[in-house]
């Protein structure tokens, strides 16, 4: 099953942007990319996915590299709201019939006012 | 638009004792997916339900159960409760089941559980 790897931890200052990179290089054609985050004491927040093409909404851009090797989670202008734990997440299927999302450790990202 | 609603918010249960989590999924969504947050083992997947179903199982003992009801409604329960099992247990819907496809999970704050 495909498996995803993140920096421990990553520091940025407030309104420049941050860059989150994952790499899962044994992801399969089908899988899509998921983010989330999760603030202290709250449930995780869905943040973006994608498939094959480089996505945005409000919260979050990501890139996608050509061959879906690695993906990188762009917050345009961090905020002091942003310190969060990211996770990069990729599909899981072992020891069930249908797909479960398998949270590894995350990154932390630490924000300096 | 209504997020996903955890009921209660904290419990405290002794050892021995039984417990029910209750969840209330985003209106249309019919995927309910259980997990459980611990310091240690960070989230670890509990199980999934899908039009009253469950579909997926993650690998815990069968002291963990849950069922899901005809509104979407899910209920988790946990009996002959151990000192171990103190989580955060958080639930997440989602439109179609199987996730990690291209519907995202949407998830509640949880239930925090202490056992004594």
């Amino acid at each position: 099953d495909a498996k995803t790897t993140q920096p421990n931890s990553m520091e940025s200052n407030e309104e420049e942007p941050v860059h989150l990179p994952c790499n899962h290089s044994t992801i399969s054609g089908t899988d899509y990319i998921h983010w989330y985050r999760q603030l202290p004491s709250q449930g995780p927040e869905y943040v973006i996915h994608g498939l094959t093409s480089n996505v945005n909404n409000r919260m979050a851009s990501l890139a996608i590299a050509e061959d879906r090797k690695s993906s990188t989670l762009i917050l345009h202008r961090a905020t002091l709201r942003d310190a969060a734990v990211y996770y990069c997440i990729l599909r899981d299927r072992s020891g069930g019939s249908n797909y479960k999302l398998t949270f590894g450790k995350g990154t932390l990202l630490t924000v300096n006012p | 638009k209504a997020g996903v609603t955890q009921t209660p918010r904290y419990l405290i249960k002794t050892r021995g004792q039984q417990v029910t989590l209750s969840c209330s999924p985003i209106s249309g969504h019919r995927s309910v997916s259980w997990y459980q947050q611990t310091p240690g083992q960070g989230l670890q997947f509990l199980f999934e339900y899908f039009s009253e179903t469950q579909r997926n199982k993650g690998n815990f003992p069968g002291r963990f159960s849950g069922r899901q009801f005809s509104n979407s409604r899910s209920e988790m329960n946990v009996s002959t409760l151990e000192l171990g099992d103190s989580a955060l247990y958080l639930c997440a819907s989602s439109l179609t089941y199987g996730a990690g496809g291209d519907s995202p999970l949407h998830f509640g704050n949880g239930t925090r559980l202490t056992v004594t």
